[in-house]
């Protein structure tokens, strides 16, 4: 079955802080991972999926399948990134529903 | 393109009326869900379809709520009778086949709240 863990239901920084959502994943075969991002009152977007290896709003994400993690990291907080946060996970054969980790809301103090 | 569009935006009704939610999807998209967000349970898969087929409803909470899709451009979300324990936003999103390269588009979600 798969499963999405999202540990921290809120994660507070200050401007300029690193920043590291934790992400843990449990599939039993190759997994595709996404990060998508809610601002406030807004619809939810895509930022950023494992296989681009990409780098959208200084954010990262690298898969670790030793760890099944997928943490989002940035070095230094935004206030403009405080928003909610959601891992999701689907497999890689045929097409597979995504399924959604319970998210993490991430504030950005100035 | 002007993405996943649903409607109404916002819905406010009294608990035992009946509540019609709509989304169309992109165009050319195949896949067509619906989500619920909570606080308490976060984003919750109720249903999805391919080609205008119901797939999997297995996140459909009741008997309450019914869902169709009559053709690839239109899809309702129903709940009948409404209750509080209902009140959430409710999300569709659309993808095409090959989906793992680009996600799901959401549209930007109905506010319902039963009263």
């Amino acid at each position: 079955a798969q499963r999405v863990t999202q540990p921290e239901k809120l994660l507070s920084v200050f401007k300029g802080a690193p920043v590291e959502l934790k992400c843990n994943y449990s599939y039993s075969g190759s997994p595709e991972l996404f990060w998508y991002v809610q601002y406030s009152r807004q619809r939810l977007q895509l930022l950023l999926r494992h296989i681009s290896r990409e780098s959208i709003k200084g954010f990262t994400a690298d898969l670790n399948k030793g760890e099944t993690s997928f943490h989002l990291k940035k070095p230094f907080a935004q206030e403009e990134d405080s928003a909610m946060y959601y891992c999701a996970l689907s497999g890689n054969t045929g097409f597979q529903k995504l399924v959604f980790g319970t998210g993490t809301r991430l504030l950005v103090s100035p | 393109d002007a993405g996943v569009i649903q409607s109404p935006r916002h819905e406010v009704t009294e608990m035992g009326q009946e509540v019609t939610l709509r989304c169309k999807p992109i165009s050319g998209h195949d896949y067509l869900f619906w989500y619920r967000q909570t606080m308490m349970r976060g984003l919750e898969l109720l249903i999805y379809f391919n080609n205008n087929v119901p797939i999997d409803d297995s996140g459909m909470p009741e008997d309450r709520f019914s869902a169709k899709m009559p053709n690839a451009s239109f899809s309702t979300l129903k709940i009948q009778p409404s209750e509080p324990r209902d009140s959430a936003v409710y999300f569709c999103a659309s993808s095409p086949s090959r989906q793992s390269n680009y996600g799901y588009t959401f549209g930007s979600g109905t506010r319902l709240t039963v009263v």
